[in-house]
């Protein structure tokens, strides 16, 4: 499909192991978002991506957070020695157009992370 | 800071009654307004925006939502609920003085439309 899609759906893991998440903008957009909802805070804005460089890191909530865009389309966020808050769904969004306003986010389906 | 209150956790309709889901913002700049919608075990699905222009937007699945900048308000409504209306809807605001564009939601508002 043309849509935004994300690898793994559901991913289980023991507290302390590093972890992966993977996104498929849709073709063509240069603009990408990480968001993570969670029952406690909403849904949260990680991290902005314009090609393959991230002006807004903002919403990282701590240093176990990284996340890196190649060929200014697939993108990898990394949760390094999970704890048991990091369990929240994570959401990626494209954007066709960084310099147009108007377009609006497009989201994959999420990742499910839960961290025993 | 740019915020957004959604002030009702859920909202409990009646098939083929209207609607409101409400919404409150507040950012520094201008604001662009979006309504989106989840269904379970689903990403966000797009509804409607407000840019410029008419006060008044329409979107997908006969939605609309009125803009009031007096009220700093953004409700989402549709003249006659659908139980497949049913799902979670998450108001969103986008100030233009944010060069990332990111999005900031309130905390979602759960339609339940009754048969």
């Amino acid at each position: 499909g043309a849509g935004v899609s994300q690898s793994p759906s559901n991913k289980v893991t023991e507290k302390g192991k590093d972890v992966e998440l993977r996104c498929d903008p849709i073709s063509g957009h240069t603009a990408l978002y990480w968001y993570r909802q969670s029952l406690g805070q909403g849904l949260e804005f990680l991290i902005y991506f314009q090609g393959n460089s991230a002006p807004d890191k903002s919403g990282l909530p701590s240093d176990r957070f990284s996340a890196e865009r190649t060929g200014g389309s697939v993108s990898t966020l990394t949760i390094q020695r999970t704890q048991q808050e990091d369990s929240a769904v994570y959401l990626c969004a494209s954007r066709l157009e960084p310099g147009r306003a108007l377009n609006e986010q497009f989201f994959g389906p999420g990742t499910r992370l839960t961290v025993l | 800071a740019q915020s957004v209150a959604q002030p009702e956790d859920q909202v409990n309709v009646a098939e083929g009654n209207p609607l409101t889901v409400k919404c409150t913002y507040s950012v520094s700049g201008n604001p662009y307004l979006f309504w989106y919608v989840q269904y379970p075990n689903r990403g966000l699905q797009f509804l409607l925006k407000y840019i410029t222009g008419d006060n008044l937007v329409k979107g997908s699945y006969g939605f609309e939502a009125e803009f009031n900048k007096s009220q700093t308000s953004f409700h989402l409504k549709k003249p006659s609920a659908l139980v497949s209306d049913s799902a979670l809807y998450f108001c969103a605001v986008r100030d233009d003085a944010d060069s990332s564009y990111k999005l900031i939601f309130g905390s979602g508002t759960r339609l339940l439309v009754r048969p």
